[in-house]
């Protein structure tokens, strides 16, 4: 079957850098997107990796390495706002998230 | 402005009477898909559909309903509601590489 796996939270401190992972089982894999969700709200698109390596929107990184079946999300000079959930996703036919990580942000 | 638009976005209802969660685009997206969420399970697909008259189930399809009749509506119909499918609910499109979400319904069933 198809699964992505990532931690459930991460805690980081404010102003730092903090690492979201996520590994993945996925048939007819295209390329990992990732998604940010404030409580309450919906989830909203950050980025897309189709092929490997670093794809860097701002304050927010991602990489893919579909030999490791693994990418992750990078998140510098944390600001308290980041405060939220994020969701790894397959873009495949099923569009298949992961369960998300909730980033907790220490001041 | 691209928008998804879903109603109601609250709704309490009595098991068993049925009822419709609209969702709506305005991207010309050929897929639309349903997801629930619960605390600790993340996203869930319930259906989905790659286009006009085509769908499918997704992992927790169970006492769901849908169809898409047009490319712009794909409503999500619970024939009898039952307290487990208490739950947010979100309607979602996707394009080349990004998918986009509705506000959100929080459906409670007692």
């Amino acid at each position: 079957g198809q699964s992505l796996e990532q931690p459930s939270e991460v805690t980081a401190v404010e102003g730092a850098i903090v690492q979201i992972n996520c590994t993945y089982q996925t048939s007819g894999f295209y390329g990992l997107s990732w998604y940010q969700q404030h409580d309450g709200g919906a989830p909203t698109f950050l980025s897309y990796n189709g092929l490997d390596g670093l794809e860097e929107t701002g304050r927010f990184s991602s990489f893919l390495s579909r030999s490791d079946s693994y990418g992750y999300l990078l998140l510098q000079e944390l600001q308290m706002k980041d405060s939220a959930s994020y969701f790894c996703a397959d873009r495949d036919d099923k569009i298949i998230f992961g369960k998300g990580t909730r980033l907790h942000i220490l001041p | 402005e691209a928008q998804v638009t879903q109603n109601p976005r609250y709704l309490i209802t009595v098991t068993g009477k049925k009822l419709t969660v609209t969702c709506s685009q305005n991207m010309n997206h050929e897929y639309m898909s349903w997801y629930r969420q619960d605390p600790g399970l993340g996203l869930r697909q319930i259906y989905y559909s790659m286009n006009v008259e085509v769908t499918d189930k997704g992992d927790v399809p169970e006492g769901y309903k849908v169809s898409r009749k047009e490319k712009r509506n794909f409503p999500l119909i619970l024939e009898s509601p039952s307290p487990n499918q208490t739950s947010l609910y979100f309607c979602a499109t996707r394009g080349a590489t990004e998918a986009f979400f509705g506000q959100g319904t929080r459906l409670t069933v007692v």
